[in-house]
């Protein structure tokens, strides 16, 4: 397997514009999690979905962020609008159960300015 | 809410020496914790694990014990290498997974 597939590995948006962020978990994991890495608050967990259902997101920031799983390979998160200070790298994880561990994607750094 | 703290930002340590990085938890219903090995513009990787029904794990020179009356989790690396510098999170699952702030190690030669 590739491991976990994170698209774009960079972006760069204005503010206001809507930006997506892709994620292809582990064939055969029930779980995907997705997280936002900042200096100041670390490894954040956003939001989870366990067989491509949302149980936690009590972790996204706002209402202008949003996470779907349509399926048990994809995931998006996206963000409508985007503000400077949603500049970040956002991780996405899978991993294959409960208590196992998650493997993580190479990351998406995003710059909205 | 800080459910994972890890107190120490940062330790450095000669080659060749024991490192020893620590990592407290608030909720005693945590039962499984992670160690977590990070370079920069990587994303996190696995390092070793522990289940609550254990105090120790062993993987080669890395070794974690889990202290749940104290609710205390620390990863031993030893011998530490040049090549182990790098920021190190603890993590527990629930069902989710949180992290803590991270320890930045620095091996010397």
């Amino acid at each position: 397997d590739a491991g976990v597939i994170q698209s774009p590995r960079h972006e760069v948006t204005e503010m206001g514009q809507e930006v997506t962020l892709r994620c292809k978990p582990i064939s055969g994991h029930d779980y995907l999690f997705w997280y936002r890495q900042t200096m100041m608050r670390g490894l954040e967990l956003l939001i989870y979905f366990n067989n491509n259902v949302p149980i936690d997101d009590s972790g996204m920031p706002e209402d202008r962020f949003s996470a779907k799983m349509p399926n048990a390979s994809f995931s998006t998160l996206k963000i409508q609008p985007s503000e400077p200070r949603d500049s970040a790298v956002y991780f996405c994880a899978s991993s294959l159960r409960r208590n196992t561990e998650a493997f993580f994607g190479q990351g998406t750094r995003l710059t909205v300015v | 809410d800080q459910q994972v703290k890890q107190n120490s930002p940062s330790l450095s340590v000669q080659e060749g020496r024991i490192s020893i990085l620590n990592c407290d938890y608030t909720n005693s219903m945590f039962d499984y914790f992670l160690w977590y090995k990070k370079y920069p513009a990587e994303g996190p990787t696995f390092l070793i694990s522990i289940s609550s029904i254990k105090d120790k794990n062993e993987d080669g020179r890395f070794t974690v014990f889990l202290n749940k009356s104290a609710k205390h989790l620390s990863l031993h690396i030893v011998p530490s290498q040049p090549g182990d510098s790098a920021v190190y999170f603890c993590a527990v699952r629930f069902d989710g997974m949180r992290f803590g702030a991270g320890t930045r190690l620095t091996v010397k030669p």
